[in-house]
C-alpha cells in the first residue's frame, strides 16, 4: 500500500504555464518535504513544511501544507524548461521518510 | 564540501550473486540512509545507520543488510539476487537522525540484474 499518493502521474506543458501537484495521504505526517530528480541523479530538497495550513514560497514554486498535515500542493508559476524532472513528497513520521509516487513533469518550449 | 559519493555507479550482475554497494556521505553526517528506486514501486525505505547501529529498517527480505563503519561510511549487500533487484539504489547522508535534518542524496548506483 502506497502511502502517498501523488497527482498527476506525468504532466507534460508549454512554457509559461501554471501547474499544481498534489500529494495525498490518509496517514498524518510530522513534516513533508518536497524533492527535485532529474535523471542521473538523486533527489534534491525544495522545501520542507512542518506546520499544518503552512505555505513556503521559493521564487515561483509554492508549498503548501494541508491543515489536518495529511496532504500537501507544489504550485508551479510560468514553468520553465528548467523545472523539467521528476518532484517526490516525502512524508516523515519520526523514523522514516515514505516516499511519494512521483510526478513527471516536462516543460518545452 | 563534497557531496555524497556512491561506489559504482553502474553494475549489471547475474541472478544468484551478490552485490555489495558503497557510499561516502558527507564530512560530518553520521546517518546513512539507504532506498531502492524502481519505476513500479517509486521511492522506498530500506535501512537507516547511525554511529554504526542500524536505527530504522523497511519492508525488504533478509537478502538486502547494510552496515557503516567508523568513518561513517556505508556499504549494502544484496545476496541471491533475483531480476526483480534491479533498480536505482540511493545513498542519503544527514548531520543526525533520519527526520531531523535535512537529507543530501548521492547520484545512486543503478543495478542491473540479468
Amino acid at each position: 500500500t502506497q502511502l502517498l499518493e501523488q497527482s498527476p502521474q506525468f504532466l507534460s506543458i508549454q512554457e509559461g504555464e501554471n501547474l499544481t501537484v498534489y500529494c495525498n495521504s490518509s496517514s498524518v505526517f510530522s513534516s513533508l518535504q518536497w524533492y527535485r530528480q532529474e535523471p542521473g541523479e538523486g533527489p534534491v530538497l525544495l522545501v520542507t513544511v512542518v506546520t499544518g495550513g503552512e505555505v513556503k514560497k521559493l521564487k515561483r514554486l509554492t508549498f503548501q501544507f494541508g491543515d489536518a498535515r495529511k496532504d500537501s500542493s507544489l504550485h508551479i508559476t510560468a514553468a520553465q524548461p528548467g523545472d523539467t524532472g521528476l518532484y517526490l513528497c516525502a512524508g516523515d513520521r519520526g523514523n522514516k521518510l515514505t516516499f511519494g509516487t512521483g510526478t513527471q513533469l516536462k516543460v518545452e518550449l | 564540501k563534497a557531496g555524497v559519493t556512491q561506489t559504482p555507479r553502474y553494475l549489471i550482475k547475474t541472478r544468484g550473486q551478490q552485490v555489495t554497494l558503497s557510499c561516502s556521505p558527507i564530512s560530518g553526517h553520521r546517518s546513512v540512509s539507504w532506498y531502492q528506486q524502481t519505476p513500479g514501486q517509486g521511492l522506498q525505505f530500506l535501512f537507516e545507520y547511525f554511529s554504526e547501529t542500524q536505527r530504522n529498517k523497511g519492508n525488504f527480505p533478509g537478502r538486502f543488510s547494510g552496515r557503516q563503519f567508523s568513518n561513517s561510511r556505508s556499504e549494502m549487500n544484496v545476496s541471491t539476487l533475483e531480476l526483480g533487484d534491479s533498480a536505482l539504489y540511493l545513498c542519503a547522508s544527514s548531520l543526525n537522525q533520519l527526520g531531523r535534518e535535512t537529507q543530501y542524496f548521492g547520484p545512486g548506483t543503478r543495478l542491473l540484474v540479468l
